[in-house]
């Protein structure tokens, strides 16, 4: 199992542009999540999806887009990037807790994209 | 809403040492979960330890730690045997139990506590 995978794993973007990242899991959890941490801070919720074809906004969703048309792939698309949305982004996945076992609860996390918008 | 919180920004701990981070969390739940993860300099989100609400036995995973306690909210991790590859920020988190209305159980992360290992 490759678990989470996420690229690019490093991006600069001009103010304006535009760019998707990318994020897969081949562990057919049903739950997948988009967080960005900033410098010196935890984790925010930027969307999630509780399965293909499901996705809703979390804490921070504005300038962002999500969608989900398979239980792998979740891909977080940026439109007209600006400053603030330079931040390390994560993606998790995990199975939810209506299965009933703590077990499954656990998120697993991909490497992080670094993004810097100048 | 529920909210976590980390009071220690920064802690160090001398190599072989036992250091405790310290977590506290709001909720009106009865049913959730509580999460330990580390985030090394690779950034690499890993879990370190899970406790379940209902159980009243602290979890270990060898030399981590729980010390939970459930009316006072608090959530603090314990690692013994200090190894600098401890070295990292330390998350806390709470994950709700399943929400029928809308089939998402929230996950909400405290700011994170800077462990330093002095060797």
């Amino acid at each position: 199992n490759a678990g989470v995978t996420q690229t690019p794993k490093f991006r600069i973007l001009k103010i304006g542009q535009s760019m998707t990242l990318q994020c897969t899991q081949d562990m057919n959890h049903n739950y997948m999540y988009w967080y960005r941490q900033d410098p010196g801070m935890g984790l925010k919720l930027i969307y999630y999806s509780v399965g293909a074809g499901i996705t809703d906004k979390g804490e921070v969703p504005n300038g962002y887009n999500v969608s989900r048309s398979t239980t792998e792939d979740f891909p977080l698309r940026l439109e007209l990037a600006a400053p603030s949305q330079t931040s390390v982004y994560f993606c998790a996945s995990s199975y939810g807790s209506g299965t009933g076992d703590m077990f499954y609860n656990e998120q697993f996390f991909g490497p992080g994209t670094r993004l810097t918008v100048l | 809403a529920q909210t976590v919180t980390q009071s220690q920004p920064e802690m160090s701990v001398q190599e072989a040492e036992t250091v405790t981070l310290s977590c506290t969390y709001d909720t009106s739940e009865s049913d959730y979960y509580l999460f330990w993860y580390k985030q090394p300099p690779s950034r690499q989100m890993i879990l370190v330890i899970r406790q379940e609400a209902y159980k009243q036995q602290n979890a270990t995973e060898n030399r981590f730690s729980v010390n939970f306690q459930k009316a006072a909210k608090s959530f603090s991790l314990k690692i013994s045997d200090s190894q600098l590859g401890d070295a990292a920020m330390y998350f806390c988190a709470y994950r709700s139990g399943w929400d029928r209305k809308t089939s998402y159980d929230k996950v909400i992360f405290g700011p994170g506590t800077s462990l330093s290992v002095i060797p």
